[in-house]
Parts: C-alpha cells; sequence; structure tokens
C-alpha cells in the first residue's frame, strides 16, 4: 500500500475483554515496530519484528500483550484482559530493514484504544 | 540507558515569531538524531535528521544542529506560521530502536 495502514482506528472495549489492533506495513518493509503513545507522554517501545520474528519483545508492559507477524507482512498487537492502563494510542511503524531511522521510518495514524 | 529530555510544552507563538524547542539526549556511541512531528489529526512524519556530529538538518524552515560537545539538538524556525500548529517530538536513533522525548506542543496564534 501507499503508507502503513492501521485498524481500527478508534476501538472502546470493556475492561476485561480482548482486543485485536492491526499493522498492514509498507509493501517491502522488513522491519516493523509497534509504539505506545499514551496521552501528555513520549512514545513507549513496545516490540520489533524482523521479517516475522521478534528479537526484542521486552517493551511489552505484560503478558496480557502480545504480538505476531505473519508472511513478513501484517502484524497484530492482542491485548488479553484490558485494563483501563491499556488506554493509550498504539502506533505501528514499518522501515525497510532494522534500525533504518536515518533513512526514514513510515508511521500509521495509530489506533486509539479506550478501555471503559 | 539512552535517553531523550525536550522542553515541556505547550508552547504558545504569535505568527512570525521564533522558535525554539529545545532538545538534549544521553547515549552511548555517536546515534542519529531525529525531529519528528505529529499535526492534529495525522500519523507521526519525519521532520528532519542528523547523522553525526556538526550536522544540520532543514526542512519546511526548520532547521537543528547536532552538537555533541553539549549533547543537544534543539529545534528552531526564524518565522512561525498558524500551520506549523503541531506536536513536536525529539528523537534518538539507538540500534533498532527510536528513543523518544515526551513531544512538546507548539500552538502558533494569528
Amino acid at each position: 500500500g501507499a503508507g502503513v495502514s492501521q485498524s481500527p482506528s478508534n476501538k472502546v472495549t470493556e475492561k476485561g475483554k480482548d482486543v485485536e489492533l492491526r499493522c498492514d506495513p509498507i509493501s517491502g518493509h522488513t522491519a516493523l515496530y509497534w509504539y505506545r503513545q499514551s496521552l501528555g507522554q513520549g512514545l513507549e517501545f513496545l516490540i520489533y519484528f524482523q521479517g516475522n520474528s521478534a528479537p526484542d519483545k521486552s517493551g511489552l508492559p505484560s503478558d496480557r500483550f502480545s504480538a505476531e507477524r505473519t508472511g513478513g507482512s501484517v502484524s497484530t498487537l492482542t491485548i488479553q484482559r484490558t485494563q483501563q492502563e491499556d488506554s493509550a494510542v498504539y502506533l505501528c511503524a514499518s522501515s525497510l530493514v532494522r534500525g533504518q531511522w536515518n533513512t526514514e521510518a513510515f508511521f500509521g495514524q495509530g489506533t486509539r484504544l479506550t478501555v471503559v | 540507558g539512552d535517553s531523550v529530555t525536550q522542553m515541556e510544552g505547550p508552547v504558545t507563538l504569535s505568527e512570525e515569531a521564533f522558535l525554539t524547542i529545545n532538545c538534549t539526549y544521553t547515549a552511548t556511541g555517536y546515534p542519529s538524531l531525529f525531529w519528528y512531528v505529529q499535526y492534529p489529526g495525522e500519523g507521526l512524519q519525519l521532520l528532519l535528521k542528523a547523522t553525526k556530529a556538526d550536522d544540520k538538518g532543514s526542512n519546511k524552515g526548520f532547521e537543528a544542529t547536532y552538537r555533541k560537545e553539549t549533547t543537544s539538538f534543539h529545534l528552531e524556525k526564524g518565522s512561525v506560521q498558524v500551520s506549523d500548529s503541531a506536536v513536536y517530538f525529539c528523537a534518538l536513533g539507538s540500534n533498532y530502536q527510536l528513543i523518544w522525548g515526551a513531544g512538546t506542543k507548539l500552538i502558533i496564534k494569528p
């Protein structure tokens, strides 16, 4: 596609429910990143994929969070048993190769998650 | 670990004023430095970058110089416009991650 696509753009869920957030990166981009942006905060790294593997999952806040990537393309971030503190904007970014921040990483518009 | 500190906002200026948003960093090695911008309702976009000491990044009238001696990468613009109203993020490229500042909201009044 023309850019990084995330869906849904907005999600309101009840506490305790599971949610899935989807990221469709730019075609051919092997590196994919998930970040979380809370109100008034900077971006918090969650997980990084190179191809289908995730060399670094250290940013996932708890074992309720998981992510996968299939076919070296689409990625899904799953949050189980959502809590109110999970409310944030979840951002996905992709780049041609790992660490290519000095060229450009492209960001999606994010999914705004609200847990009520 | 590596970190980025940028000035808190919001910063409110009148149109045509001079802008400085301060950014300092702590890092091992020689990271790349970036400014990203998030316009209302839009995704993050790379504004400018610098990959080594004394490099100056520039775009859309904005400039920032990579100062190793002061570990800074301050964002400047000589004459701001209402359309520059956005949130600006300073970031440091560390291995495969970007380390982010908290963001500075800029409000430009006509």
